[in-house]
């Protein structure tokens, strides 16, 4: 089946704009996950849906950050009024879980988001 | 809370030689193990995981990972690389949330 879709794969932007990102995750995982991986560093957790609900936002950045994702399966990432450090590939990834624990997590390509 | 560390931010080897990549972690909470491979210009994909049963695991490319719970460590080997491995190296542990190192950038010489 289809793996991790993510779109724009790139998107450049204005400083001050909003933006959305996208992700369709694989058919049937009910867990879905938001990173951010910027340059030379890890992947840094934003946030974690279980089925339509969120119940680890903690890693926003900001409260310029939010998602939300529709009937357990599509979901969108929204910046708003991007700063200059937003700046980052986006990834998306989704897993089922098992006796609690996320197991693998299947990653999309990433969206690449530049903000001038 | 969980936490990884990845104690080599660069790797450099050459070609044949065998490699270490040492991973070390911390959680309160019992945890699923990971590490995940990125080659240039692609996205992060699976290399090998330990759920439970046997601490040494298999995985693509001939990799392979021992899981030490009374050192908390899941350090990453194989025995003879190859300039197609080079890449970033990620290592993850996992309880309802993923927590991941910093990588490790093995470069592979000719």
């Amino acid at each position: 089946g289809a793996g991790v879709s993510q779109s724009p794969s790139n998107k450049v932007t204005e400083k001050g704009k909003d933006v959305e990102l996208r992700c369709d995750p694989i058919s049937g995982h009910t867990a879905l996950y938001w990173y951010r991986q910027s340059l030379g560093q890890g992947l840094e957790f934003l946030i974690y849906f279980q089925g339509n609900s969120a119940p680890d936002k903690s890693g926003l950045p900001s409260d310029r950050f939010s998602a939300e994702r529709t009937g357990g399966s599509v979901s969108t990432l929204t910046i708003q009024r991007t700063q200059q450090e937003d700046s980052a590939v986006y990834l998306c990834a989704s897993s089922l879980v098992s006796s609690g624990r996320a197991d693998t997590q299947y990653f999309g390509p990433g969206t690449r988001l530049t903000v001038l | 809370a969980q936490s990884v560390t990845q104690l080599d931010s660069q790797v450099p080897v050459f070609e044949e030689a065998p490699v270490e990549l040492r991973c070390n972690y911390s959680s309160s909470v019992s945890v699923y193990l990971f590490w995940y491979v990125q080659y240039p210009n692609q996205g992060l994909q699976l290399l090998l995981k330990y759920l439970s049963g046997s601490t040494l695991v298999k995985g693509i490319n001939g990799f392979e990972a021992e899981f030490n719970k009374s050192q908390t460590s899941f350090h990453l080997r194989k025995p003879s690389v190859h300039i197609s491995d080079t890449a970033e190296y990620f290592c993850a542990v996992s309880s309802y949330i993923p927590t991941f190192g910093r990588g490790t950038s093995l470069i592979v010489h000719p």
